[in-house]
């Protein structure tokens, strides 16, 4: 399918290094977070979330921290590899509005 | 198997032709959107329905419609007066607005 990354920030990592991802949000009032993983041709699918009430949350190899001091959010993977390939954009969501989604970053791992 | 579904996965519209894009949901999710997403630009909200016969203008709705006669159903109609609609749609639900949205896996429009 045709590429969704074209023009966006990468990263390049070899497979079994741990990566970590960043993204700045806008509204400071945001209260849940999430991030996304995309890869080519298809849709969006759910990693992880975190509420703001948290400073981290733990997945299977992954963490997300969130500083809601300076606006920002980390996806960390551990031990990447090959299959992890692919963009990932975070979300921010206050109360009942909709989901606004950053510009993503392209994760490209090799072997 | 509960998910969401788009169809068809390619489409190809011809300059002046309104086309009819389809997302049927059976996870029994009352709010439903419609993305749209060019490279490098990240995805952009066109339309949402929070209940049935109710939906809102997202940020780039000009040149599009939507209906929700149906709880499962959100079909986006891009019309010919969108100036550039060739771009991959996505379509995604969640149970209300404050949680995560569940993705279908998008159609790619292409104009001719």
């Amino acid at each position: 399918g045709e590429s969704v990354g074209l023009h966006l920030p990468t990263l390049s990592v070899q497979e079994g290094d741990n990566s970590i991802i960043n993204c700045a949000y806008s509204n400071s009032a945001s209260d849940y977070f999430i991030w996304y993983k995309q890869e080519s041709g298809k849709g969006p699918q759910f990693i992880i979330d975190i509420r703001s009430n948290m400073d981290k949350r733990q997945g299977q190899r992954v963490t997300v921290l969130l500083n809601k001091t300076v606006k920002h959010l980390s996806l960390q993977i551990a031990a990447t590899q090959p299959g992890d390939s692919a963009v990932y954009f975070c979300a921010e969501n206050r109360g009942y509005s909709t989901l606004t989604f950053g510009k993503g970053t392209m994760l490209l791992v090799s072997p | 198997d509960g998910g969401i579904t788009q169809s068809p996965k390619y489409l190809f519209r011809k300059e002046g032709q309104n086309v009819t894009l389809s997302c049927e949901q059976n996870l029994n999710h009352d709010a439903m959107y419609w993305y749209r997403q060019d490279p490098g630009q990240g995805l952009r909200l066109i339309y949402y329905s929070q209940i049935v016969n109710d939906f809102q203008k997202g940020d780039i709705a000009e040149g599009y419609s939507v209906s929700r006669e149906k709880k499962e159903s959100f079909p986006l109609t891009v019309t010919s007066a969108q100036k550039n609609p060739t771009a991959f749609y996505l379509c995604a639900s969640s149970t209300d607005r404050g949680q995560g949205y569940t993705f279908g896996s998008g159609t790619r429009l292409t104009v001719v």
